[in-house]
């Protein structure tokens, strides 16, 4: 039992490139998360699902797209990078109701 | 729609000192609420929450929180703190029922002293 996991683990990106970010959780989860994490801003929600092929727009949407195609599958996309979208990105799941499981984060840096 | 407001984003105590981190939340549902931990380069983990029931929960490594609907707080307490604590420390608030977004607080950064 994996909980969550994401790749990359760190990512370096010139600014107007693309990437996607992959999240996986082998829980059964139905509800997944993205957050950007910058200092002193905690934790920023970015988009969320609530069950396969359903996505939501979180507090700091723009400049990202994402897609939950299997249940287990959480994907965060940057269309074109901007430096303003360097940070370190965690992905969640969890249970209704219940907390969270975090993955060990992406660092992104983008120049 | 719910906030977290975690007041002093740095905290240090000494080695065996109390610990308190606080956490006051709004929410226009009853909350659910939640304390996490995280250590440097690593992802957040779950030190204790409350749903519904007993509103003293105890978590992992000594940790407790109270949740006090008439202050409506949540604050985070060990009696007495060790090295191994220093870390982030983000309290977190969801609605209970069907709503299931998670409004974290800006973290606070334990440090300890020896």
């Amino acid at each position: 039992n994996a909980g969550v996991t994401q790749t990359p683990k760190f990512r370096v990106l010139k600014t107007g490139q693309s990437m996607t970010l992959l999240c996986a959780q082998d829980m059964n989860h139905e509800y997944m998360y993205w957050y950007r994490q910058d200092p002193g801003m905690g934790l920023r929600l970015i988009h969320y699902s609530v069950g396969e092929g359903t996505t939501a727009k979180g507090e700091v949407p723009d400049g990202y797209n994402v897609s939950r195609l299997k249940k287990q599958n959480f994907l965060l996309g940057l269309e074109s990078a901007a430096p303003s979208q360097t940070s370190v990105y965690f992905c969640a799941s969890r249970l209704t109701g219940g907390e969270q499981y975090f993955g060990p984060g992406t660092r992104l840096t983008v120049t | 729609a719910q906030s977290v407001t975690q007041l002093g984003s740095h905290v240090s105590v000494s080695e065996g000192a109390l610990v308190l981190l606080r956490c006051n939340y709004s929410s226009s549902v009853p909350p659910y609420l939640f304390w996490y931990v995280q250590y440097p380069n690593q992802g957040l983990q779950l030190l204790l929450k409350y749903t519904t029931g007993a509103t003293l929960v105890k978590g992992i490594n000594g940790f407790e929180a109270e949740f006090k609907k008439s202050e409506t707080s949540f604050h985070l307490t060990k009696p007495s703190a060790h090295m191994s604590d220093a870390a982030e420390y983000f309290c977190a608030v969801s609605a209970s029922g069907g709503y299931q977004k998670v409004t974290f607080g800006t973290g606070t950064k334990l440090q300890v002293i020896p």
